[in-house]
């Protein structure tokens, strides 16, 4: 089946406890990204990655870190959890649309999303 | 900068009834859309894609179409059912920047048997 697995679901720490949220996926994507949920922001992505050893910064990077060695994982690092990253997080897979060629062809960049990571910091 | 808006926020319907559900978008330089549900605390289904070539797609009883020019998408959704309640969002990948999915602000469903 094909999926997103993100682990763990729940988490509860402690500020300035060093955490990382594991998220693999089983369907050779290139793309990985990961979003947070926030109350009235909606969804805003985070990092992202468009292959392995490649990774950039989204929307709101401050405060996490993330490596991309595989190709199905991309962890995401919290180095020194504030309260303020208390939030659902989700990681997310997909193709990519790549250019020329490849890009006439319309592909199915299809997302496929992660259950969540519900992280508390207290 | 693309925004994406869903309206209404929130829409309360009885069971059977037709539904839809808007989406509407400011830059139509997009690659695809897709519609997600979401339950309480719980991940993203992907629902739908369209791709920027397609005017609509269907999926049992949930239809979805697009209207490039006009920056908008709507959410059919056939004689709705209490296991329908949930978030639904509509995100949009652009041309530049296509490594995003940028998301509208969601619409909360409520079908009350």
């Amino acid at each position: 089946e094909a999926q997103v697995t993100q682990n763990p679901r729940y988490l509860i720490t402690v500020t300035g406890k060093k955490l990382t949220v594991t998220c693999s996926q089983n369907m050779n994507h290139e793309y990985m990204s990961w979003y947070r949920q926030d109350p009235g922001l909606g969804l805003r992505q985070i990092y992202y990655s468009m292959n392995v050893e490649v990774t950039d910064k989204g929307d709101v990077p401050e405060g996490y870190k993330v490596s991309r060695k595989e190709k199905r994982n991309f962890p995401l690092i919290l180095e020194s959890p504030s309260p303020n990253q208390t939030s659902l997080y989700f990681c997310a897979s997909s193709l990519s649309p790549g250019t020329g060629f490849r890009n006439l062809l319309a592909l199915n960049t299809e997302a496929f999303f992660g259950q969540g990571t519900r992280l508390t910091v207290v | 900068k693309q925004e994406v808006t869903q309206i209404p926020a929130a829409l309360s319907v009885p069971e059977g009834e037709n539904l839809v559900l808007n989406c509407s978008f400011t830059d139509s330089a997009i690659y695809n859309l897709q519609w997600f549900r979401q339950d309480p605390g719980k991940g993203l289904t992907s629902l739908l894609l369209i791709q920027s070539s397609q005017r609509e797609q269907t999926s049992g009883r949930l239809n979805a179409s697009l209207d490039k020019s006009s920056g908008r998408s709507t959410l059919y959704i056939a004689a709705s059912q209490p296991g329908d309640s949930a978030t639904y969002l509509c995100a949009v990948r652009r041309i530049t920047g296509f490594q995003k999915l940028v998301f509208g602000t969601g619409t909360r469903l409520l079908v009350s048997p």
